[in-house]
């Protein structure tokens, strides 16, 4: 079965550090890979996306990530994390299930960033 | 560009009441998913409205029905609210029913005291 596995449940960093969110995914083909940001009681806004082509790809916000198609992971990395970064970060994965797309979510990373 | 909107934004009922939630999606958009999203939780999928009719179902009992109107616009209704239904629940739209990317409203935080 298809599933999403982000391994991290809470991470913390000082701002200006580097920051790197795993996401794992388990699907027989290439998945369509998403990464949405969720700041507090907000609605999910869309980072990045993964569809083909390139495997490392460019969002907003600084914000990129790269797809390993050997290790099943598409990590979120930003080289330098500024204190508005702090949200729940969510991976989601899209695939085809007959003529729908299906996006199956992980449970969401928590940043904190320390002054 | 209006993105997708949501009403109300917040909204207290009490258990065995009804809700309706409401929801406009994003300009050009005929597409519409509904999801819950309980605290500290992932999204978890409603259903997906398609040229007004439902289309795909998550795993939600039938207390949860919605509607999607000729503008795309949609409804989501729960009947006999129970305390666990209190939840952040939002509204994504995409370009088509096959379409790769959901674009998701503000939300509309459900409290059932």
């Amino acid at each position: 079965a298809q599933s999403v596995t982000q391994p991290d449940i809470h991470i913390t960093v000082s701002e200006g550090a580097s920051l790197e969110l795993r996401c794992n995914y388990s699907y027989g083909a290439t998945p369509y890979l998403f990464w949405y940001v969720q700041s507090p009681g907000q609605g999910l806004q869309l980072l990045l996306k993964y569809f083909s082509g390139d495997t490392l790809v460019q969002g907003i916000k600084g914000f990129e990530a790269e797809f390993k198609r050997s290790q099943s992971s598409f990590n979120l990395r930003k080289p330098s994390v500024h204190w508005s970064d702090a949200a729940e970060y969510f991976c989601a994965v899209g695939f085809n299930a007959g003529n729908n797309r299906k996006l199956i979510w992980g449970l969401g990373t928590s940043l904190a960033v320390n002054p | 560009d209006a993105g997708v909107t949501q009403s109300p934004t917040h909204l207290i009922k009490t258990r065995g009441q009804q809700v309706t939630l409401r929801c406009s999606p994003k300009s050009g958009h005929d597409t519409v998913s509904w999801y819950q999203q309980a605290l500290g939780q992932g999204p978890q999928f409603i259903f997906q409205y398609y040229e007004e009719e439902e289309r795909q179902r998550g795993n939600f009992p039938d207390r949860f029905s919605g509607h999607q109107f000729p503008n795309y616009s949609s409804e989501l209704n729960v009947n006999a609210l129970l305390l666990g239904d209190s939840a952040l629940y939002l509204c994504a739209s995409s370009l088509s029913l096959g379409a790769d990317t959901q674009y998701f409203g503000p939300g509309t935080r459900l409290t059932v005291l």
